[in-house]
């Protein structure tokens, strides 16, 4: 189990370009969240993943950005158009809906994205 | 809708206790959790609690929650310099089905002098 790898860990963009980044959930997880982390502040939720299925979008969530799921192990964030507001760290969580208690996320160490 | 609250700084000496508190809104969280940033890092889980508990530990960990009052509070006894991070206080609730979003603080940065 080499816990939650995400890739890259560094991404320097510059407006308007579009950027992609991998996670990889341990393994077995069934379950895949994204969140956002701005400077200064705490965690927010994206959207989230049960096998392939996308079950959540948060509104923060906006049409330039899409994730994906297809054989429900990786996921990939691509952010479309990018703007200087999307710079933030990206941070992906995998848990398995079987543990207990309360499907504890794990964190992988996030993609830091800079939009110049 | 859900908001948590923490203070943002905290400093102590090495060896002290440190405690970190956070209240919360969402009456219906099931699950509350600690969890510490170092920096760069992604987020380390480092304990949690049910809703229907009011007191955990875990070594130099304890936490003690009032349900009646939304507030969570984490203690580190004999704290270390490595102790030193970002602590994030988060609620868990039921989100769309089986899903349970977390909702995180602001984070509160222990600083831990020699």
């Amino acid at each position: 189990d080499t816990g939650v790898s995400q890739d890259p860990r560094h991404k320097i963009t510059k407006r308007g370009q579009n950027v992609t980044f991998r996670c990889d959930p341990i393994s077995e997880h069934n379950r895949l969240y994204w969140y956002r982390q701005t400077l200064g502040q705490g965690p927010e939720f994206l959207t989230y993943f049960q096998n392939e299925a996308q079950l959540e979008k948060s509104r923060l969530l906006s049409d330039r950005f899409s994730a994906e799921r297809p054989k429900g192990s990786f996921s990939t964030l691509e952010i479309q158009r990018t703007e200087q507001g999307d710079s933030a760290m990206y941070l992906c969580a995998s848990s398995l809906t079987r543990d207990a208690p309360g499907n504890i996320q794990y964190f992988g160490a996030g993609t830091r994205l800079s939009v110049l | 809708g859900e908001d948590v609250e923490q203070s943002l700084f905290l400093s102590v000496r090495e060896g002290d206790s440190s405690v970190i508190n956070c209240t919360y809104t969402d009456s219906s969280s099931t699950y509350l959790y600690w969890y510490k940033q170092e920096p760069g890092a992604g987020l380390q889980l480092l304990t949690y609690i049910f809703s229907n508990m009011d007191m955990k530990q875990d070594q130099r960990l304890t936490v003690l929650l009032n349900k009646k009052d939304k507030h969570l509070s984490l203690r580190i006894a004999d704290t270390q310099t490595g102790d030193s991070a970002i602590y994030f206080c988060a609620e868990a609730s039921r989100s769309g089905g089986s899903n349970y979003k977390l909702t995180f603080g602001k984070g509160t940065l222990l600083t831990v002098n020699p």
